[in-house]
């Protein structure tokens, strides 16, 4: 089975402010992907990474910023000098290469960025 | 741009009234999916086509149908709406090729309201 924790619901900063968004995941699988998706109020997901099971090399890519640890099973996702836009929920998901590509999402963590 | 197009964008229903639902896609992807996300919630998967061969998941109610005539298209049948099905719904795409799992292509969503 597979099963992801997003133990932060919702985090309320102040635009400039560097924030934080957890996941902790599960699963028996050898070979994973993990996700990160952003859904604006409008709706949609906004795919921003994928990482697999095999790849623990962090990643940035401009304020945004990932840090796997597979001996902690967690996938960290860092704003750095978050904005206003940044306002949305985040999900992160996992997809376990025995789980048929099913997509498992994490609760979401609803971030609200303050001017 | 390979997108994946869901229409329409917003659709407001009467109780009792079938509905269909459209999600299209220009990538060629062999696996299509629909997922239900009511507010403040994580999208949970209704079924989804690997190919022709469909998927429902155990807790999908019988209420809910889908169509996939061809590859470039799936429909999203509800043959009663009650209120509770109010609902962002959210079309998915992926390329399954042995162990090789090309990631997810959400479309944007159809909000459904039942009046």
């Amino acid at each position: 089975a597979q099963k992801v924790t997003q133990a932060q619901t919702e985090i309320s900063v102040v635009e400039k402010e560097d924030v934080t968004l957890d996941c902790v995941y599960e699963t028996r699988d050898t070979t994973y992907y993990l996700f990160w998706y952003k859904q604006p109020p409008s709706g949609e997901l906004v795919f921003l990474i994928r990482r697999n099971s095999f790849d623990e090399q962090n990643e940035i890519s401009g304020r945004y910023s990932w840090n796997f640890q597979k001996s902690t099973s967690s996938f960290n996702f860092t704003i750095t000098a978050s904005q206003v836009v940044d306002s949305a929920v985040y999900f992160c998901a996992l997809i376990g290469n025995n789980a048929g590509n099913m997509l498992t999402f994490g609760g979401g963590t609803r971030l609200m960025v303050k001017p | 741009d390979a997108m994946v197009i869901q229409n329409p964008r917003y659709q407001v229903t009467q109780f009792g009234k079938p509905v269909t639902l459209s999600c299209s896609q220009t990538l060629n992807h062999n696996v299509m999916y629909w997922y239900q996300q009511k507010s403040s919630q994580a999208p949970k998967l209704l079924f989804h086509y690997y190919d022709k061969d469909f998927n429902n998941e155990a807790d999908t109610p019988d209420n809910f149908q889908s169509r996939r005539p061809n590859t470039s298209f799936c429909f999203l049948d509800i043959r009663s709406p009650g209120l509770g099905d109010a609902a962002m719904y959210l079309c998915a795409t992926s390329s399954s090729q042995g162990a090789i799992f090309n990631g997810y292509t959400f479309g944007s969503g159809t909000r459904l309201t039942v009046v």
